[in-house]
């Protein structure tokens, strides 16, 4: 079964710091993993996504991910945090069950930035 | 634009009353699927469907229905069976491959009044 666990529920950084936002994965195959961003009462936009590529990953926004497969991490990392990042971030892992293609999202992470 | 359009962005219902909440896409995508989010919490899998006229529960049907009789179109009705309906709700679709993202609209908010 596959299963998403996202280590902190709230990040807080200061505007131009580095963010790290960890998520650890459990797949029984070679996994599709997703970063997407969600901010208040909107739906949810995707960041990167790493599919058996590359296993550094860049994206939208200045942000990036590294697949490692020994220890079942992507984490989500930016060198200089904005305001505007302030948002809920999911990790999400895609599988194919009996039926087709599905989404296993972890909790989220909220990450403040402070002035 | 291609994406995905989800009506009414907002929803009151009173105690009792069916309501459905509408999800279009215009994408040519196979895969749609709607999800429930409640404040500080992810998202949780309501149906989902891979070709028209077919679909899956997820892992909290009880209390919702849709149906799939367009590849376009994905309507979710929250009926009177379901307790507390009151959350946000998110319609996706994707190419139903295991290695595509899901696109999403941009929500709908049910309160029961």
């Amino acid at each position: 079964a596959q299963s998403v666990t996202q280590l902190d529920s709230h990040v807080s950084v200061s505007e131009g710091t580095p963010v790290l936002l960890r998520c650890n994965y459990s797949s029984s195959y070679s996994p599709s993993l997703f970063w997407y961003v969600q901010h208040p009462n909107k739906g949810l936009q995707l960041l990167l996504k790493y599919t058996s590529a590359a296993t550094l990953v860049k994206g939208i926004n200045g942000f990036e991910a590294e697949f490692k497969k020994s220890e079942t991490s992507f984490h989500l990392t930016k060198p200089s945090a904005h305001m505007s990042d302030a948002a809920e971030y999911f990790c999400v892992v895609s599988h194919l069950d009996n039926y087709g293609q599905n989404f296993v999202f972890g909790p989220g992470t909220r990450l403040s930035v402070l002035p | 634009d291609g994406g995905i359009t989800q009506s009414p962005k907002y929803l009151f219902r009173k105690e009792g009353q069916n309501v459905t909440l509408s999800c279009e896409q215009n994408l040519n995508h196979d895969a749609m699927y709607w999800y429930r989010q409640d404040p500080g919490q992810g998202l949780r899998l309501i149906y989902y469907s891979q070709i028209v006229n077919d679909f899956q529960k997820g892992d909290i049907a009880e209390g919702y229905s849709v149906s799939r009789e367009k590849k376009e179109s994905f309507p979710l009705t929250v009926t009177s069976a379901q307790k507390n309906p009151t959350a946000f709700y998110l319609c996706a679709s994707s190419w139903g491959s295991g290695q595509t993202e899901a696109f999403f609209g941009q929500g709908t908010r049910l309160t029961v009044v």
